[in-house]
């Protein structure tokens, strides 16, 4: 089945460690997205990447990391220059054009104490 | 900058009454998208429908409906005889070229707690 993949589900580090996030997508879509969500907040967009080997920053890139070297794979790292981690983390794809609706994976949750 | 409203932090009604979510959006632009997606318990993101700027008609999708109005920048959402697997946050969400174009992220909404009482 074609679909979009986090993993793990949930992640626990100690503050100042890095930490990558995973996503993989087998839907053959140009865009791929990473939102951050906090409780009783919307999505807010941390990185999308239109194309392989080109990303753009979101509304909250600070303390974040991307890269794209595969269309499949758009890997997230949450370094430790991030202040508050913790968070619920989303990709997401799409097809690559203005308007088209967005596909999400399930999600990591990230605990950093 | 476009902005998302959804008012209703949280809903809660028996089931098989009919429920409202509403959903106010700005924007510049006059080619815009408009989403809703349902958040279950299990977090992933579920798309339900996506309308764009031009088309005003509304849509019917068994219990689910929505209504469409430029003229108050509302796109509200009805769930008809709602049952507990219904339960879940909803959220509306915008794309438009004001971004700068392409395939730019969305805007969402705070999103509103839907709880479907048995």
């Amino acid at each position: 089945d074609g679909g979009i993949t986090q993993s793990p589900k949930y992640l626990f580090r100690k503050e100042g460690q890095n930490v990558t996030l995973s996503c993989e997508q087998n839907l053959n879509h140009d865009a791929m997205y990473w939102y951050r969500q906090d409780p009783g907040q919307g999505l807010r967009l941390i990185y999308y990447s239109q194309i392989v080997n080109d990303f753009q920053k979101g509304d909250i890139a600070e303390g974040y990391s991307v890269s794209r070297e595969k269309k499949e794979s758009f890997p997230l790292t949450v370094t430790s220059a991030q202040k508050n981690p913790t968070a619920f983390y989303l990709c997401a794809s799409s097809g690559g054009q203005v308007g088209r609706e967005q596909y999400f994976g399930p999600g990591t949750r990230l605990t950093v104490t | 900058a476009q902005k998302v409203t959804q008012a209703q932090t949280e809903i809660s009604v028996v089931e098989k009454e009919d429920v409202t979510l509403d959903c106010v959006y700005e924007t510049r632009d006059t080619t815009y998208y408009l989403f809703w997606y349902k958040q279950p318990p299990s977090g992933e993101l579920v798309f339900l429908i996506r309308r764009n700027s031009f088309d005003e008609q509304n849509e019917i999708s068994g219990r689910y409906s929505w209504n469409f109005q430029k003229s108050t920048s509302s796109f509200n959402f009805t769930i008809t005889a709602s049952q507990v697997v219904d339960s879940a946050v909803y959220f509306c969400a915008l794309s438009d070229r004001d971004s700068g174009g392409g395939a730019d992220g969305l805007t969402f909404g705070k999103g509103t707690h839907l709880i479907i009482q048995p």
